[in-house]
Protein backbone atom coordinates (compact mmCIF):
# COMPACT_ATOMS: atom_id res chain seq x y z
CA UNK A 1 0.00 0.00 0.00
CA UNK A 2 1.32 3.30 -0.77
CA UNK A 3 2.08 5.81 1.61
CA UNK A 4 3.11 9.22 2.98
CA UNK A 5 4.77 8.75 6.47
CA UNK A 6 5.02 11.96 8.76
CA UNK A 7 7.11 11.49 11.67
CA UNK A 8 4.89 12.54 14.83
CA UNK A 9 1.26 12.35 15.22
CA UNK A 10 1.52 14.74 18.10
CA UNK A 11 4.35 17.59 18.70
CA UNK A 12 3.84 20.01 21.50
CA UNK A 13 6.81 22.78 21.71
CA UNK A 14 7.80 26.03 23.10
CA UNK A 15 7.79 28.84 21.60
CA UNK A 16 11.27 29.93 20.47
CA UNK A 17 12.18 26.44 19.06
CA UNK A 18 13.22 25.41 16.19
CA UNK A 19 10.84 22.19 14.46
CA UNK A 20 11.50 19.94 12.22
CA UNK A 21 8.33 18.08 10.90
CA UNK A 22 9.23 15.18 8.66
CA UNK A 23 7.68 13.86 6.03
CA UNK A 24 8.47 10.62 3.57
CA UNK A 25 6.81 8.82 0.62
CA UNK A 26 7.26 5.20 -1.00
CA UNK A 27 5.56 5.81 -4.54
CA UNK A 28 8.45 7.73 -6.77
CA UNK A 29 6.89 10.48 -6.38
CA UNK A 30 8.39 14.26 -8.10
CA UNK A 31 6.04 16.58 -6.57
CA UNK A 32 5.63 16.67 -2.72
CA UNK A 33 3.79 19.87 -0.79
CA UNK A 34 3.23 21.15 2.58
CA UNK A 35 0.26 22.36 4.17
CA UNK A 36 -1.07 23.55 7.43
CA UNK A 37 -5.38 23.13 8.02
CA UNK A 38 -7.11 25.28 10.40
CA UNK A 39 -10.78 25.21 11.28
CA UNK A 40 -12.74 27.90 8.91
CA UNK A 41 -9.44 28.28 6.85
CA UNK A 42 -9.30 25.16 5.05
CA UNK A 43 -6.32 24.21 3.70
CA UNK A 44 -3.26 26.58 2.95
CA UNK A 45 0.11 25.80 0.96
CA UNK A 46 3.37 26.66 3.21
CA UNK A 47 5.45 25.09 0.54
CA UNK A 48 6.05 22.81 -2.10
CA UNK A 49 8.87 20.78 -4.10
CA UNK A 50 9.24 20.02 -7.49
CA UNK A 51 12.12 17.62 -7.49
CA UNK A 52 15.14 17.16 -4.91
CA UNK A 53 16.67 20.49 -4.16
CA UNK A 54 13.74 22.40 -5.81
CA UNK A 55 11.15 24.58 -3.76
CA UNK A 56 8.69 26.83 -4.25
CA UNK A 57 6.71 29.09 -2.05
CA UNK A 58 3.13 28.77 -1.51
CA UNK A 59 0.86 31.15 0.15
CA UNK A 60 1.51 31.17 3.37
CA UNK A 61 5.78 30.72 3.83
CA UNK A 62 6.56 32.91 6.30
CA UNK A 63 8.27 31.77 9.08
CA UNK A 64 8.97 28.45 7.54
CA UNK A 65 11.67 26.56 5.25
CA UNK A 66 11.54 23.21 3.49
CA UNK A 67 14.52 20.82 2.59
CA UNK A 68 14.56 18.39 0.01
CA UNK A 69 17.67 16.64 -0.47
CA UNK A 70 16.21 12.98 -1.06
CA UNK A 71 13.33 12.42 -3.54
CA UNK A 72 11.31 10.84 -0.92
CA UNK A 73 11.89 13.21 1.90
CA UNK A 74 10.60 16.81 2.38
CA UNK A 75 11.11 18.48 5.66
CA UNK A 76 9.25 21.40 7.15
CA UNK A 77 11.06 23.55 9.45
CA UNK A 78 9.67 26.08 11.45
CA UNK A 79 12.92 28.56 12.64
CA UNK A 80 11.62 29.79 15.76
CA UNK A 81 8.07 28.67 16.72
CA UNK A 82 5.29 31.02 17.80
CA UNK A 83 1.77 30.11 19.09
CA UNK A 84 0.23 31.66 15.91
CA UNK A 85 2.17 28.07 14.27
CA UNK A 86 -0.16 25.83 16.11
CA UNK A 87 -2.02 23.36 13.52
CA UNK A 88 -2.59 20.26 11.71
CA UNK A 89 0.00 19.84 9.08
CA UNK A 90 -0.52 17.84 6.45
CA UNK A 91 2.42 16.66 3.98
CA UNK A 92 1.26 15.60 0.53
CA UNK A 93 2.65 14.00 -2.46
CA UNK A 94 1.88 13.85 -6.12
CA UNK A 95 3.08 12.36 -9.55
CA UNK A 96 5.31 15.30 -11.65
CA UNK A 97 5.84 16.03 -14.85
CA UNK A 98 1.78 16.98 -15.56
CA UNK A 99 2.09 20.51 -17.48
CA UNK A 100 0.83 20.65 -20.95
CA UNK A 101 -0.94 17.61 -20.92
CA UNK A 102 -3.55 18.04 -24.08
CA UNK A 103 -6.10 18.60 -21.78
CA UNK A 104 -7.30 17.02 -18.34
CA UNK A 105 -8.02 13.33 -19.64
CA UNK A 106 -4.44 11.77 -17.63
CA UNK A 107 -4.66 14.32 -14.63
CA UNK A 108 -6.19 11.98 -12.76
CA UNK A 109 -2.56 10.53 -11.74
CA UNK A 110 -1.63 13.83 -10.28
CA UNK A 111 -4.19 13.59 -7.07
CA UNK A 112 -2.55 13.74 -3.74
CA UNK A 113 -1.47 11.22 -1.41
CA UNK A 114 -1.47 12.70 1.94
CA UNK A 115 0.07 11.84 4.96
CA UNK A 116 -1.66 11.39 8.49
CA UNK A 117 -0.98 14.52 9.84
CA UNK A 118 0.75 16.27 12.40
CA UNK A 119 -0.87 18.21 15.49
CA UNK A 120 1.72 20.85 16.52
CA UNK A 121 1.07 22.74 19.50
CA UNK A 122 3.27 25.64 20.43
CA UNK A 123 3.08 26.76 24.07
CA UNK B 1 -6.51 35.87 -7.75
CA UNK B 2 -7.60 31.75 -7.96
CA UNK B 3 -10.41 31.02 -5.90
CA UNK B 4 -12.70 27.81 -5.14
CA UNK B 5 -15.04 28.22 -3.22
CA UNK B 6 -17.35 25.96 -0.99
CA UNK B 7 -20.31 26.14 1.52
CA UNK B 8 -18.80 25.49 4.59
CA UNK B 9 -22.11 23.60 5.76
CA UNK B 10 -22.64 21.95 7.90
CA UNK B 11 -25.14 20.00 5.62
CA UNK B 12 -27.69 17.76 7.26
CA UNK B 13 -29.56 15.25 5.22
CA UNK B 14 -31.71 12.29 6.63
CA UNK B 15 -30.27 8.59 5.77
CA UNK B 16 -31.04 7.54 3.06
CA UNK B 17 -31.39 10.58 0.71
CA UNK B 18 -28.99 12.22 -1.77
CA UNK B 19 -26.58 14.98 -0.50
CA UNK B 20 -25.28 17.56 -3.04
CA UNK B 21 -22.08 19.26 -2.68
CA UNK B 22 -21.03 22.07 -4.58
CA UNK B 23 -18.04 23.88 -5.29
CA UNK B 24 -17.25 27.03 -7.54
CA UNK B 25 -13.95 28.17 -9.01
CA UNK B 26 -12.55 31.08 -10.82
CA UNK B 27 -10.23 30.21 -13.30
CA UNK B 28 -12.07 29.19 -16.55
CA UNK B 29 -9.04 27.90 -17.84
CA UNK B 30 -9.36 24.81 -15.41
CA UNK B 31 -8.83 21.39 -16.73
CA UNK B 32 -9.06 18.86 -13.78
CA UNK B 33 -11.28 18.52 -10.50
CA UNK B 34 -10.94 16.24 -7.31
CA UNK B 35 -13.01 15.90 -4.61
CA UNK B 36 -11.47 14.43 -1.45
CA UNK B 37 -13.76 13.53 1.89
CA UNK B 38 -11.65 14.02 4.93
CA UNK B 39 -13.30 12.36 8.58
CA UNK B 40 -12.64 14.22 11.63
CA UNK B 41 -8.92 14.01 12.65
CA UNK B 42 -7.54 12.32 9.52
CA UNK B 43 -6.21 13.46 6.25
CA UNK B 44 -8.04 14.02 3.12
CA UNK B 45 -8.38 10.51 0.75
CA UNK B 46 -8.94 10.90 -3.00
CA UNK B 47 -12.84 10.04 -3.46
CA UNK B 48 -13.64 11.19 -7.38
CA UNK B 49 -11.83 12.63 -10.51
CA UNK B 50 -13.66 14.45 -12.95
CA UNK B 51 -12.10 16.20 -15.93
CA UNK B 52 -15.02 16.57 -18.98
CA UNK B 53 -18.20 18.24 -18.33
CA UNK B 54 -21.20 16.13 -17.74
CA UNK B 55 -21.68 13.29 -14.68
CA UNK B 56 -19.26 10.81 -13.67
CA UNK B 57 -20.31 8.18 -11.84
CA UNK B 58 -18.75 5.72 -9.26
CA UNK B 59 -20.82 3.57 -6.80
CA UNK B 60 -23.08 5.76 -4.73
CA UNK B 61 -21.04 9.31 -5.93
CA UNK B 62 -21.76 11.23 -8.86
CA UNK B 63 -19.24 14.05 -9.61
CA UNK B 64 -20.66 16.82 -12.17
CA UNK B 65 -18.78 19.36 -14.19
CA UNK B 66 -19.70 22.25 -16.01
CA UNK B 67 -17.46 24.27 -16.86
CA UNK B 68 -19.25 27.26 -18.62
CA UNK B 69 -20.76 28.10 -15.36
CA UNK B 70 -17.40 26.80 -13.38
CA UNK B 71 -19.51 24.51 -11.48
CA UNK B 72 -18.49 21.01 -9.75
CA UNK B 73 -21.03 19.16 -7.43
CA UNK B 74 -20.69 16.08 -6.02
CA UNK B 75 -23.79 13.56 -5.31
CA UNK B 76 -23.90 10.92 -2.45
CA UNK B 77 -26.92 8.41 -3.28
CA UNK B 78 -28.16 6.84 -0.45
CA UNK B 79 -26.53 8.86 2.08
CA UNK B 80 -24.91 6.67 4.71
CA UNK B 81 -24.06 7.58 8.27
CA UNK B 82 -20.51 6.78 7.52
CA UNK B 83 -20.56 9.38 4.85
CA UNK B 84 -20.42 12.06 7.64
CA UNK B 85 -16.84 13.88 7.00
CA UNK B 86 -15.63 17.61 5.40
CA UNK B 87 -15.54 17.20 1.36
CA UNK B 88 -12.51 19.39 -0.27
CA UNK B 89 -12.87 20.48 -3.86
CA UNK B 90 -9.58 20.67 -5.31
CA UNK B 91 -9.00 22.44 -8.62
CA UNK B 92 -5.78 23.03 -11.11
CA UNK B 93 -5.08 25.91 -13.00
CA UNK B 94 -4.67 25.92 -16.62
CA UNK B 95 -2.47 22.66 -18.15
CA UNK B 96 -0.34 22.50 -14.87
CA UNK B 97 -1.19 19.76 -13.24
CA UNK B 98 1.07 19.57 -10.40
CA UNK B 99 -0.35 21.98 -7.66
CA UNK B 100 -4.09 21.88 -7.12
CA UNK B 101 -5.92 24.53 -5.27
CA UNK B 102 -8.22 23.41 -2.23
CA UNK B 103 -11.57 24.56 -1.24
CA UNK B 104 -12.31 25.00 2.43
CA UNK B 105 -14.80 22.02 2.48
CA UNK B 106 -18.34 21.12 3.60
CA UNK B 107 -18.96 19.44 6.13
CA UNK B 108 -21.38 17.11 5.76
CA UNK B 109 -23.95 15.27 8.48
CA UNK B 110 -25.94 12.38 7.88
CA UNK B 111 -28.68 11.77 10.37
CA UNK B 112 -29.39 7.96 11.35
Amino acid sequence: DVKVTQSSRYLVKRTGEKVFLECVQDMDHENMFWYRQDPGLGLRLIYFSYDVKMKEKGDIPEGYSVSREKKERFSLILESASTNQTSMYLCASSFGGGVGLSGGLDSHAYGYTFGSGTRLTVV
Amino acid sequence: QKEVEQNSGPLSVPEGAIASLNCTYSDRGSQSFFWYRQYSGKSPELIMFIYSNGDKEDGRFTAQLNKASQYVSLLIRDSQPSDSATYLCAVNWGYNFNKFYFGSGTKLNVKP
